[in-house]
């Protein structure tokens, strides 16, 4: 089985200021599978990034960044230069191979960016 | 990208009465889709795993009497919750696998309220 702990559950910065989302993960899979997820006020979940465990090399899509490292057991999130509109609940979710692929959310952390 | 949708996207209904959620992968067969329940502010909880032309899986602490999944179709899944009580109003999330067992592809979400 798998769990996911993100310990922040609000954050609160000012436009323009950098802020990072935690994730710690436990797993006895070998292969397993992380996600991050943006949820915003209507609800729908926004599909963010997926990374398997093979993969340690971190990932930058424009603002976003994440970070992965297997020896703490965390899967890092960083909003550069952050915007109003990245306001929304965050979640970061896991899927190991021997459990047909249920994904299993943490608590959600839900950032707030004011102007 | 895949597309998945969720009908209807909100509802209203008395204490007592049975509603029907559909979940459709639009542009791809899934052999699997997930049921997720969200109550306000917390994350979201798997309550089933629905394969089709088979009988769903339920999470422990889900009452597979009152929420009947039925996946009669590569493309269908459907969520009946049966007499409904307030305690059931919540936000209810389907998604389906993709080609791969580490995809799923979200719905939209139905929002349901009981009176």
């Amino acid at each position: 089985a798998q769990k996911v702990t993100q310990a922040q559950t609000e954050i609160s910065v000012v436009e323009k200021e950098d802020v990072t989302l935690d994730c710690v993960y436990e797993t006895r899979d070998t292969t397993y599978y992380l996600f991050w997820y943006k949820q915003p006020p209507s609800g729908e979940l926004v599909f963010l990034i997926r990374r398997n465990s093979f993969d340690e090399q971190n990932e930058i899509s424009g603002r976003y960044s994440w970070n992965f490292q297997k020896s703490t057991s965390s899967f890092n999130f960083t909003i550069t230069a952050s915007q109003v509109v990245d306001s929304a609940v965050y979640f970061c979710a896991c899927a190991g191979s021997s459990n047909t692929g249920k994904l299993i959310f943490g608590q959600g952390t839900t950032l707030q960016v004011k102007p | 990208g895949a597309v998945v949708s969720q009908h209807p996207s909100r509802v209203i209904c008395k204490s007592g009465t049975s509603v029907k959620i559909e979940c459709r992968s639009l542009d791809f067969q899934a052999t699997t889709m997930f049921w997720y329940r969200q109550f306000p502010k917390q994350s979201l909880m798997l309550m089933a795993t629905s394969n089709e032309g088979s009988k769903a899986t339920y999470e422990q602490g889900v009452e597979k009497d009152k929420f009947l999944i039925n996946h009669a179709s590569l493309t269908l899944s459907t969520l009946t919750v049966t007499s409904a009580h307030p305690e059931d109003s919540s936000f209810y999330i389907c998604s389906a696998r993709g080609q791969f067992y580490n995809e799923q592809f979200f719905g939209p979400g139905t929002r349901l309220t009981v009176l």
